[in-house]
């Protein structure tokens, strides 16, 4: 099946920092999303971007599907930024999400 | 617009018993996936269900099973529970209308197992 990676595993930020986290995907894809979990656990959906580019608010990501891969750019993080960041892709439409392992992101004030 | 939502959000088994998670759509959203997701780790995928049938399952066994209701409501059932078990168990929904559609996460049931 599709692997996908991501880097760094761990970051630590003093809040004002920017952060770029990379995500690479083995294989063609028909979708791919970046979510922020929480340290309750919630999954919430940052972008939807099987190619791209897109931006909201500090948070912006841009997919380069020719390449294999995904960034996701944060601007003047703050300590609400903490979490892991995840990557998960689609391979055909509608199937199942494949998940890197994360990146941790510490924000420290 | 009604997200997902989980019940319960924590749950202690012991080894050998079963366990019933439930899981509401979003409003809206037709398609629902489960997935385990361990410590550390990320979200691996169970199965899927659309339209009341599994529609993709990954890797686990068929101990791990599900169903979902003609309100798109769903279970995951999992007998003979394990101490490996042990994870966070989340259930995502989408619509599937012929076209792309994100998935969005509810928060998930944490299960332990001992």
């Amino acid at each position: 099946g599709i692997q996908v990676e991501q880097s760094p595993p761990d970051l630590i930020l003093q809040e004002g920092a920017n952060s770029t986290l990379r995500c690479n995907f083995s294989d063609s894809v028909n979708n791919l999303q970046w979510f922020h979990q929480n340290p309750w656990g919630q999954l919430i959906n940052l972008f939807y971007i099987p190619s791209g580019t897109k931006q909201n608010g500090r948070l912006s990501a841009t997919t380069v599907a020719t390449e294999r891969y995904s960034l996701l750019y944060i601007s003047s993080s703050q300590t609400t930024d903490s979490g892991v960041y995840f990557c998960a892709v689609e391979e055909t439409s509608g199937s199942r999400l494949t998940f890197g392992e994360g990146t941790q992101l510490t924000v420290n004030p | 617009e009604t997200g997902v939502t989980q019940s319960p959000t924590h749950l202690i088994k012991t080894r050998g018993q079963q366990v019933t998670l439930r899981c509401s759509s979003q409003s809206g959203h037709n398609t629902v996936s489960w997935y385990q997701q361990a410590l550390g780790q990320g979200p691996q995928f169970i199965f899927q269900y659309y339209r009341e049938e599994e529609n993709g399952r990954g890797n686990f066994p068929p101990r791990f099973s599900g169903l979902q209701f003609p309100n798109y409501s769903s279970e995951l059932n999992v007998n003979a529970l394990e101490l490996d078990d042990s994870a966070l168990y989340l259930c995502a929904s989408s619509q599937r209308t012929g076209g792309d559609s994100p998935l969005h996460f509810g928060n998930g049931t944490r299960l332990t197992v001992t």
